[in-house]
């Protein structure tokens, strides 16, 4: 199993690109989220999805959207980027509660917008 | 507001000792606590939950205190592999979405040979 996939890796945006940051996972799980990490900050949640076609708002969701058309996948688009969303960016999924379940995270992808 | 508070050290200490350090939450209704490892630029990984009665893990034990409102983590026999940094984590259910869960910014730690 891959467990949970990020892609890319690492990448640099020019302020105003759009982009979109993939996440897969094949556990099966229910929910998955996505997480902002920047220097002295703790994971900070963007947003979360409890299955296929429901999303919600997390703490900080302000300049990115998501959707969740399967199980297997949540992408993350920032619609037009800025300096402040430099950091890194880690997608979680759990399965049946993510309170109360183990958090999986993927490898993260290191953003950084000039 | 959900607050996690951990000391960010970092916790300098010898191969073989042992180390404890704490977390301390304001929310009294939380419900879910862990300890999540993470390795330098690396994701977070779970390392254990903490139950009410406490637990243990190999040469790690938890312990939740909640009068006090805060977790402890403690590593004996210290090992140069388990230098890290070590987040708190908080739920504010016993199951549920993301949404309920609040990290710590983490406490770093270095094993020193």
């Amino acid at each position: 199993n891959a467990g949970v996939t990020q892609t890319p890796k690492f990448q640099v945006l020019k302020t105003g690109q759009s982009m979109t940051l993939q996440c897969a996972q094949d556990m099966n799980h229910e929910y998955m989220s996505w997480y902002r990490q920047d220097p002295g900050m703790g994971l900070r949640l963007i947003h979360y999805s409890v299955g296929a076609g429901i999303t919600d708002q997390g703490e900080v969701p302000n300049g990115y959207n998501v959707s969740r058309s399967t199980t297997e996948d949540f992408p993350l688009r920032l619609l037009s980027a800025a300096p402040s969303q430099t950091s890194v960016y880690f997608c979680a999924s759990s399965s049946t509660g993510g309170a109360g379940y183990e958090q999986y995270f993927g490898p993260g992808t290191r953003l950084t917008v000039t | 507001r959900k607050e996690v508070e951990q000391d960010p050290g970092p916790f300098n200490v010898p191969e073989g000792a042992t180390v404890a350090f704490n977390c301390t939450y304001s929310n009294s209704a939380s419900q879910s606590f862990f300890w999540y490892r993470q390795d330098c630029r690396k994701e977070p990984k779970l390392l254990m939950s903490v139950y009410s009665s406490g637990n243990e893990d190999g040469r790690f034990t938890a312990q939740l205190n909640r009068a006090s409102q805060y977790i402890s983590l403690l590593i004996r026999d210290s090992k140069l592999s388990d230098s890290a940094t070590y987040l708190c984590v908080v739920g504010l259910y016993s199951g549920g979405g993301a949404d309920g869960l609040t990290f710590g910014k983490g406490t770093h730690l270095i094993i020193q040979p």
